[in-house]
């Protein structure tokens, strides 16, 4: 069980859009439609914005978007704002009944 | 409104014990799944471990196996995550989050321990 990958760091303009990428392995990610992304201001609790790859829970912005293909799934961020600046994660089921998380990605709102 | 809420900050010495507790309001206690997960100082997010307090069916990381253990009472819809034997990197904050049975995600999670482990 190894943590999936993700970059350390994004960066991005407000108004503007980025993307940011986690990758796994067939046994995770490539081998189930069970990706969650999760936003996490430090000091805060994380919150989920999407899951099952594709999905929003009510109340986030459909500003955030997930997708994924083969081992690897991404959440598009679009019309960046200042409160989008944080930690973001990935986590996805694997086999063997249990979940794993990507290592994170600051998010920079230049 | 559904919540997590968690006990408070903890100092302990290397060697101590320890136990806390997440305790969940808002729903029904035994329908939903409760994980832990560890945030390391300057670290990402690590998934632990995971209990159905309905049946008390739990799983493990294997990173985690055998070196924490996890367990509930529903009477009082609480979750606990406990040590028998604190090590310096131990040391972390530690969320719990509830996910629904026969999904796969977490939500909500409560607003973290911190568990400090220092001679």
């Amino acid at each position: 069980q190894s943590a999936l990958t993700q970059p350390a760091s994004v960066s991005g303009s407000p108004g503007r859009s980025i993307t940011i990428s986690c990758t796994g392995t067939s046994s995770d990610i490539g081998g189930y439609n069970f990706v969650s992304w999760y936003q996490h201001h430090p000091g805060k609790a994380p919150k989920l914005i999407t899951y099952d790859v594709t999905k929003r829970p009510s109340g986030v912005s459909n500003r955030f978007s997930g997708s994924k293909s083969g081992n690897t799934a991404s959440l598009t961020i679009s019309g960046l704002q200042a409160e989008d600046e944080a930690d973001y994660y990935c986590c996805s089921y694997e086999t063997g009944r249990t979940w794993v998380f990507g290592g994170g990605t600051k998010l920079t709102v230049l | 409104e559904v919540q997590l809420v968690q006990s408070g900050a903890e100092v302990k010495k290397p060697g101590e014990s320890l136990k806390i507790s997440c305790k969940g309001s808002g729903y029904t206690f035994t329908n939903y799944w409760i994980g832990w997960v560890r945030q390391m100082p300057g670290k990402g997010l690590e998934w632990m471990a995971i209990i159905y307090p309905g049946d008390s069916d739990t799983r493990y990381s294997p990173s985690f196996q055998g070196q924490v253990t996890i367990s509930a009472d529903k009477s009082i819809s609480t979750a606990y995550l406990q040590w028998s034997s604190l090590k310096a990197s131990d040391t972390a904050m530690y969320y719990c989050a509830r996910k629904p049975d026969g999904s796969n995600w977490f939500d909500p999670w409560g607003q973290g321990t911190l568990v400090t482990v220092s001679s």
